[in-house]
């Protein structure tokens, strides 16, 4: 089974803090994704990556930035952390042709910003 | 762009009656279709999935649906419905006509089950 592990389950920063959020995933996953998930906004896809250290902006990138230097690795970070960005991030991740595959997701961060 | 509209961001069942979740999606060509299941405080995971083939698909948990192309639609079904069911369910679509491997997911729905 492919396990994807967010280091953190809770998190709690200051505003203004730079946050790293770590993903890990162990099948050799091509694909790997940042979402944050809202009550009654459902999941908004953040940043994803196709390839070591290859990204592209999801549908809310501002106020983040991430990084994919390993394969098995893709970090989200919050460049100065703000009150509007608390809410739950989820990691995912799927192999390359992966329009008919899954999404493997971690168990979550959940983030307050105070 | 495709898009996913789940109806009811809440639906309220008795334990042992029939659950139905409704999905509907925009793609004039059939993509790729998913349900997943999120428990308080954990990530999602998948409870079925529609690719090519039979047009009713079985998963886990005794869940079940139903790809139907004419209605653009893909609801999620269970016979009866188990306290254990109580979650958040969402639906997701891939591929097809405007679509890509990254998947369009619904808002999400709630379901609470009464004993």
């Amino acid at each position: 089974d492919v396990k994807v592990t967010q280091s953190s389950r809770y998190l709690v920063k200051r505003t203004g803090e730079k946050v790293f959020l770590e993903c890990v995933q162990d099948m050799d996953h091509e694909n790997m994704f940042w979402y944050r998930q809202d009550p009654g906004l459902g999941l908004r896809l953040i940043y994803f990556s196709y390839d070591v250290k290859m990204k592209e902006k999801g549908d809310i990138p501002e106020g983040y930035s991430v990084s994919r230097e390993k394969k098995e690795r893709f970090s989200l970070i919050l460049e100065s952390a703000s009150t509007n960005q608390t809410s739950m991030y989820l990691c995912a991740s799927t192999p390359t042709d992966g329009s008919n595959q899954p999404q493997h997701f971690g168990d979550g961060t959940r983030l307050s910003i105070l | 762009a495709q898009s996913v509209t789940q109806l009811g961001s809440h639906v309220s069942v008795s334990e042992g009656a029939l659950v139905l979740l409704r999905c509907n999606y925009s793609s004039s060509v059939p993509p790729y279709l998913f349900w997943y299941v999120q428990y308080p405080n954990q990530g999602l995971q998948l409870l079925l999935k529609y690719t090519t083939g039979a047009t009713l698909v079985k998963g886990i948990n005794g869940f079940e649906a139903e790809f139907k192309k004419s209605e653009t639609s893909f609801h999620l079904t269970k016979p009866s419905a188990h306290m254990s069911d109580a979650a958040e369910y969402f639906c997701a679509v891939s591929g097809g006509a405007g679509g890509s491997y990254i998947p369009t997911f619904g808002r999400g729905t709630s379901l609470i089950v009464h004993p």
